[in-house]
This record gives structure tokens, C-alpha cells and sequence, in this order.
């Protein structure tokens, strides 16, 4: 069974940089999954904000930014703001039409 | 606008099905692949399945066999049938909608970008 693991929880002071990072039980998370991330504020829809591992959706902020660290596919906030304390969560595309989620990081902002 | 609102959830005993639904507007539901997501109750979010364009349907392993992905074109409306529900089923169910990568290797890569509000389904005695 496939894994997908986040830290858990992340806080960052205002004006801070937070990397959360989205990893695979199976091996190394590369380009060929596809990761994508989205926030969630509590009783929410999701919102997508990259995809295609460093692509913003539409009006997402620059301060957001997807990457892949190692082997790990990565959200970086950089300047991160008060209406950025949601949680954050990795999807990865497995192929043969499955995605999955990680299981979320909570992000504290002081 | 863009819109998606699904309907369709409720409390239902275990073993019982329900059907919920997904009604789009501002996009054609079968021109798109479309998602169903869902959350249980102060859990993360699950991915549970997608039906494409044309036709294809792919689900998570925690619901194949029990649940059915369809849509009907002429109500623009997405459906996720679900049966022998299980306590573990409670959840926040989202519809979204799927941005394609055509260049990915097929199975083509599909992301979520357009998200409803979700409807609640809650499985207990």
C-alpha cells in the first residue's frame, strides 16, 4: 500500500520561510508523480495552489512556491502572512488514473 | 462562473447506500475529468475517484467494488453511487473538477482546480 507522508505540523513566525515536504514509503518522490499541494482552512473546500510539481494555480501568491528537495516533492512559503495558517496537503499521481493524498501538515503561523 | 455543488448526503445505517450528486455550472462535466474527494471527520483528505472524458473510471482501493463514479451530460451533473457503507465511509464528500496534463503518459495526470463545498454523509446505527 502506497504511503504518502508531510510533517505533521509546521509553525513559522510572520515574514517567515516554511518548507513542508511530501515523501513516498515506496522510494523517492520525482517529477514523474506529479506533485501537486493544496490548503485547506478548517470546515473548508480545499484550494488548489500548484500543480505539476512548481506550477501556481490561477491567483495563488508567489510567496508559493513547489519544488522537488532530494526526494521529496516540497511547498515553500516564503514571507509567509497570517491568512496562511491552514493545512497543507501533497497529492501524488501514482499513474493508471490514482492519485494520492498525504496525510496534511497544520501550519501555525505565530 | 465556475461552480460545482454537491447534495446528496446524510445519515444512513450500515450496509446502505445513498447517491450523491455533483451539479456543475460555467463547464461541461462530460468534457472534463472529474474527481470525487473525501474527508472524514478530523482526518485528511482521501482521494476516492475520477471518471475522464472519455469515459474511463479509476478508484482508490478503500472503495473499488462498492462505489460507482458515473455522470449524466444532459443534467451536467457528476454522481458517486455508494453501497455497503461502512462506519469508516463518514465523511465530508467533494466533487472537483480536473485540469488534464495531455502529455503525461496515459493514463494521462489529472490535478484538482475546481472544488464544491462538500456534502455529508454519515454511516451509523
Amino acid at each position: 500500500q502506497t504511503v504518502v507522508t508531510q510533517e505533521p505540523s509546521f509553525s513559522v513566525f510572520p515574514g517567515g520561510t516554511v518548507t513542508i515536504t511530501c515523501d513516498l514509503s515506496s522510494g523517492s518522490v520525482s517529477t514523474s508523480y506529479y506533485p501537486s499541494w493544496y490548503q485547506q482552512t478548517p470546515g473548508q473546500a480545499p484550494r488548489t495552489l500548484i500543480y505539476n510539481t512548481n506550477i501556481r494555480s490561477s491567483g495563488v501568491p508567489a510567496r508559493f512556491s513547489g519544488s522537488i528537495l532530494g526526494n521529496k516533492a516540497a511547498l515553500t512559503i516564503t514571507g509567509a502572512q497570517a491568512d496562511d495558517e491552514s493545512d497543507y496537503y501533497c497529492v501524488l499521481y501514482m499513474g493508471s488514473g490514482i492519485s494520492v493524498f498525504g496525510g496534511g501538515t497544520k501550519l501555525t503561523v505565530l | 462562473e465556475v461552480q460545482l455543488v454537491e447534495t446528496g448526503g446524510g445519515l444512513i445505517q450500515p450496509g446502505g447506500s445513498l447517491r450523491l450528486s455533483c451539479a456543475a455550472s460555467g463547464f461541461a462535466v462530460g468534457s472534463n475529468y472529474m474527481s470525487w474527494v473525501r474527508q472524514a471527520p478530523g482526518k485528511g483528505l482521501e482521494w476516492v475517484s475520477v471518471i475522464y472524458s472519455g469515459g474511463d473510471t479509476y478508484y482508490a482501493d478503500s472503495v473499488k467494488g462498492r462505489f460507482l463514479i458515473s455522470r449524466d451530460i444532459s443534467k451536467n451533473t457528476l454522481f458517486l453511487q455508494v453501497t455497503n457503507l461502512r462506519a469508516e465511509d463518514t465523511a465530508v464528500y467533494y466533487c472537483a473538477r480536473d485540469q488534464v496534463d495531455t502529455g503525461s503518459p496515459w493514463p494521462w495526470y489529472h490535478y484538482m482546480d475546481v472544488w464544491g463545498k462538500g456534502t455529508t454523509v454519515t454511516v451509523s446505527s
